[in-house]
């Protein structure tokens, strides 16, 4: 089983500032996705990246896929309170037997106004 | 359109007593998946089930805990004489209908948080 490693666990930031959080892995993703999770509520998908260098962007957010498909980082410009929450990657383990997935240990983001 | 439900949203229960959890998928979903994620920690997968079918249960400890999702009504996470550790929040997650090696986003129910006594 592949362990996604997450760093840093906690974050802590005033309103406006920047911040990265990273995904990192032993062997190669198939496909790697980000979500977010509130507390009391479960993990809703922000994106998925599947290519190799792959960037997408999400309003203030900005993912990215690493060549190599082994690391991932999830970038927030100009931090707003509501982005407050746990971020968790999670690799998709595809086959015929489903698409369970590999969940990291989380960031957990903390935006002050 | 209803997202995925889960009740209860809380569970209380002593050690030795047995926790029933249920599951209704989105409306059009027929694979659902169970996962535990304990305090501070990701979320770890437990069950994966189709209707009427258990198709991946590696991820399911061998004793106390069950899973069901019937033709009719929703899917049932038992756990037969709970302990402690059993403390967790239950989240389960459904899929559409696919075959093969489809991508299909998994969407998640708000949890049920059980705390062992």
């Amino acid at each position: 089983t592949q362990l996604l490693e997450q760093s840093p666990q906690f974050l802590s930031i005033q309103e406006g500032e920047n911040l990265t959080v990273y995904c990192n892995s032993s062997s190669v993703f198939s496909s790697l996705q980000w979500y977010r999770q509130e507390p009391g509520e479960g993990p809703v998908l922000l994106v998925t990246v599947v290519t190799g260098g792959e960037v997408k962007k999400l309003k203030r957010l900005t993912f990215q896929f690493g060549d190599a498909r082994k690391d991932s980082s999830l970038h927030i410009t100009a931090a707003q309170p509501g982005d407050t929450g746990l971020y968790l990657c999670a690799e998709r383990e595809a086959g015929a037997a489903g698409n369970k997935l590999t969940f990291g240990g989380g960031t957990r983001v903390l935006v002050k106004p | 359109n209803a997202g995925v439900m889960q009740n209860p949203r809380h569970l209380v229960r002593r050690r030795g007593q047995e926790a029933r959890l249920r599951c209704s998928p989105m409306k059009g979903h027929s694979h659902v998946y169970w996962y535990r994620q304990l305090p501070e920690e990701g979320l770890k997968f437990m069950v994966y089930l189709q209707k009427e079918n258990i198709i991946d249960e590696s991820g399911m400890p061998k004793e106390r805990f069950s899973a069901e999702f019937p033709k009719e009504g929703p899917s049932i996470l038992r756990i037969q004489q709970v302990v402690r550790g059993d403390s967790a929040a239950y989240f389960c997650a459904s899929s559409p209908q696919s075959g093969g090696f489809s991508y299909n986003e998994q969407f998640f129910g708000p949890g049920t948080r059980l705390t062992v006594l």
